[in-house]
């Protein structure tokens, strides 16, 4: 099993609507929790932290659910600039940090 | 303030040809990471650094070495390039402290092996 799972997607959805994402991990050890963003040839860059309360950024929410150990990515009233590849991240803390990526999930967001 | 420059953005090599890709960062970070991104594999560690002067092999290390030549710079070299290789190549900077794991890359090299 892979330490972090993502649906690789496409995920098609019309401009407006909402779409959500999930990301499951395999090590209980994990302690912090990113969304990255990544668009075509071009590099990832940070999204948002998921923090265990959830946290809210604009149109984007993150959530943890440790007990079930997946985090998710909930977009609303999508964008066409929305479009991209959205990577999660979990990293183990302690003696140095530990960054698994996701493969990724890939949105389209279609007029 | 550049952020992560990474150089060269392309290169085409023969099997067998050596070369070093250089990355720099100028936000003072003391981790640096080099990263390889194939299709369906996702983004894999080959090597990392904690600070000036370490280094430490990550998940993909085989063919690879790298130099932490100061806190700024952080090289890749690939002695003998295969086709197992082409792919794209990420360096990033992180600072070192709890809550700041918060990945600065480069905008990547396109490296292709024939």
């Amino acid at each position: 099993r892979k330490e972090v799972e993502q649906d690789p997607g496409p995920f098609n959805v019309p401009e407006g609507a909402t779409v959500a994402f999930n990301c499951t991990y395999s090590n209980s050890a994990s302690q912090s929790f990113f969304w990255y963003r990544q668009d075509c040839r071009k590099e990832p860059k940070l999204l948002m932290s998921v923090y265990s309360s959830g946290n809210e950024d604009g149109r984007f929410t993150a959530q943890l659910n440790r007990a079930s150990q997946y985090i998710s990515l909930l977009i609303r009233d999508s964008k066409l600039s929305d479009s991209a590849t959205y990577l999660c991240v979990v990293i183990i803390t302690g003696g140095g940090n530990k960054l698994t990526f996701g493969t990724g999930t890939q949105l389209k967001v279609e007029l | 303030n550049a952020g992560v420059t990474q150089t060269p953005k392309f290169q085409v090599l023969k099997t067998g040809q050596s070369m070093t890709l250089q990355c720099a960062q100028d936000m003072n970070h003391n981790s640096m990471y080099w990263y390889r991104q194939d299709p369906g594999m996702g983004l894999r560690l080959i090597y990392y650094s904690a600070s000036e002067g370490t280094t430490d092999k990550g998940e993909v290390p085989n063919g690879y070495n790298v130099s932490r030549l100061n806190k700024r710079e952080f090289s890749l070299r690939l002695e003998s390039a295969a086709p197992s290789q082409t792919s794209v190549y990420f360096c990033a900077s992180s600072e070192d402290r709890p809550g700041g794991e918060k990945l600065f890359f480069g905008s990547g090299t396109q490296l292709s092996v024939l």
